[in-house]
């Protein structure tokens, strides 16, 4: 069945370092990948996404990259900050509705 | 605050109890869902309502039973929980055009 891969599920940089999280699907009718952040007693929330037509996006710090033809894609985060430390998920979504996540990256960024 | 709105935030309950989880979406979205995040696994998708229509049953047990009322509001009714149920509930809407999916804080569940 459908599913994605998530590495690495542990990830501990420096503050200012850059972090990278990557993921890989199975499903080559994807055609969505949202990256959501999840802190600690809240809800997971949509910080970037990418659509199939599109191989590169950037906001400000955070930056995602999508392969189709290896079918994997990537979160960056340049010059990371303590308060970017959480836990991040991969998702791709299919016909709009149908979405699954990956395990989770728990990110610690030390001061 | 995302605009989907769950109660309540902690729920403890026996296993004979009856119990709803309730959520409110203020987006304008066609499309809502129940999740279960449970310690070190991926979330899991439970059911997916469209435009009310229920469209994704992912072979969740019977003792959870979700209603639809409305595009708006979704609820998850719980009974004869068992422990191994105890986890978070997140429920997520998103209009199905684009895809984007906004959650909610969800509620801690545990079984007792």
């Amino acid at each position: 069945g459908e599913n994605v891969e998530q590495h690495p599920s542990t990830l501990s940089v420096q503050e200012g370092d850059s972090a990278v999280i990557k993921c890989t699907y199975s499903d080559s009718a994807s055609n969505y990948f949202p990256w959501y952040k999840q802190e600690l007693g809240k809800g997971p929330q949509l910080i970037i996404d990418i659509r199939s037509n599109v191989g590169e996006k950037k906001d400000q710090r955070i930056a995602v990259t999508l392969n189709k033809t290896a079918k994997h894609f990537s979160l960056h985060i340049t010059e990371t900050q303590p308060e970017d430390s959480a836990v991040y998920f991969c998702a791709q979504t299919t016909g709009g509705f149908k979405t699954i996540f990956g395990a989770g990256t728990r990110l610690f960024v030390k001061a | 605050e995302t605009g989907v709105t769950q109660t309540p935030r902690h729920l403890v309950m026996g296993m004979t109890n009856k119990k709803s989880l309730k959520c409110e979406q203020h987006l304008g979205h066609n499309a809502m869902y129940w999740y279960k995040q449970s310690a070190k696994k991926p979330l899991e998708l439970m059911f997916v309502y469209n435009f009310k229509e229920q469209t994704e049953n992912n072979s969740v047990p019977s003792r959870f039973s979700p209603e639809c009322p409305n595009s708006s509001h979704l609820f998850l009714h719980l009974h004869t929980l068992q422990p191994e149920d105890s986890a978070l509930y997140l429920c997520a809407s998103s209009q199905v055009a684009t895809a984007e999916a906004f959650f909610g804080q969800g509620t801690r569940l545990t079984v007792v």
